[in-house]
C-alpha cells in the first residue's frame, strides 16, 4: 500500500530565501505525484504534477519540484520565496495498478510554509 | 470553465444533530465527486466517491454517509452528529478516473461539533 511522508510539519524562512519541502512515498508499483496548496481558510489548488516525461516539473508562481525514483522523493522547491507564498503544502501520490482501477490520492501531512518579512 | 460550489463555509452543531453539506460541480458532465476530511494535524482523509447518479463508494467506516441524488451534486450527511466529526470537509471532482487524474478541490466547510 502507498504511503507518503512529508519531513517537515513546519518551515520558516524569510522572505526571498530559498526553500525545500521535503516529500517522501513508498510504493509497490508506478506511481503519479501531486503537489497542492492550501491558503487559510481555503480548498486545496494543484500546484504541480508530475505524470511522466521529464522529472523536473514547474508551476506558474516559480515552484518546481523532481521526481527521483531511486530515492523514492518528490520534493517542492523555490529558489526565492514571497510573503503570499505561506500557506499548507500537501504532497500526494497515486498509484498505477493497472487496468481501470481507481487512482486514490493519498496525502501527506501537510507542511506549514511561514515567509517571514 | 468548472467550478465548484459547497456550502455552509461554518457551520457549528451539537453533538447528536444531524448534519448535511451540500456541493456541486458547475461546467463539466458526469464528474467524478469526492469527499475528505482534514482534521486537525492530520492530513487530508478520503470519506467517499461517486462515479455516477447514485453510485456511492465509502473509504473508512463512520458516522457520515453520502448521497447524488443529481449529476453534479454531491451530499454529505449525519443523522447524529459525534464530536469526532469536527474537522473541515472538502468536497472535490475530477473528470477522469485512474491514477493520472487531476482532483479539483472546494473551499472546503469548517464544521465545529459542540
Amino acid at each position: 500500500a502507498q504511503s507518503v511522508t512529508q519531513l517537515d510539519s513546519q518551515v520558516p524562512v524569510f522572505e526571498e530565501a530559498p526553500v525545500e519541502l521535503r516529500c517522501n512515498y513508498s510504493s509497490s508499483v508506478s506511481v503519479y505525484l501531486f503537489w497542492y496548496v492550501q491558503y487559510p481558510n481555503q480548498g486545496l489548488q494543484l500546484l504541480l504534477k508530475y505524470l511522466s516525461g521529464s522529472t523536473l516539473v514547474e508551476s506558474i508562481n516559480g515552484f518546481e519540484a523532481e521526481f527521483n525514483k531511486s530515492q523514492t522523493s518528490f520534493h517542492l522547491r523555490k529558489p526565492s520565496v514571497h510573503i503570499s507564498d505561506t500557506a499548507e503544502y500537501f504532497c500526494a501520490v497515486s498509484e498505477d495498478a493497472g487496468g481501470t482501477s481507481y487512482g486514490k490520492l493519498t496525502f501527506g501531512q501537510g507542511t506549514i510554509l511561514t515567509v517571514h518579512p | 470553465s468548472q467550478t465548484i460550489h459547497q456550502w455552509p463555509a461554518t457551520l457549528v452543531q451539537p453533538v447528536g444533530s444531524p448534519l448535511s453539506l451540500e456541493c456541486t460541480v458547475e461546467g463539466t458532465s458526469n464528474p467524478n465527486l469526492y469527499w475528505y476530511r482534514q482534521a486537525a494535524g492530520r492530513g487530508l482523509q478520503l470519506l467517499f466517491y461517486s462515479v455516477g447518479i447514485g453510485q456511492i463508494s465509502s473509504e473508512v467506516p463512520q458516522n457520515l454517509s453520502a448521497s447524488r441524488p443529481q449529476d453534479r451534486q454531491f451530499i454529505l450527511s449525519s443523522k447524529k452528529l459525534l464530536l469526532s466529526d469536527s474537522g473541515f470537509y472538502l468536497c472535490a471532482w475530477s473528470v477522469d478516473w485512474g491514477p493520472r487524474n487531476t482532483i479539483y478541490f472546494g473551499e472546503g466547510s469548517w464544521l465545529t461539533v459542540v
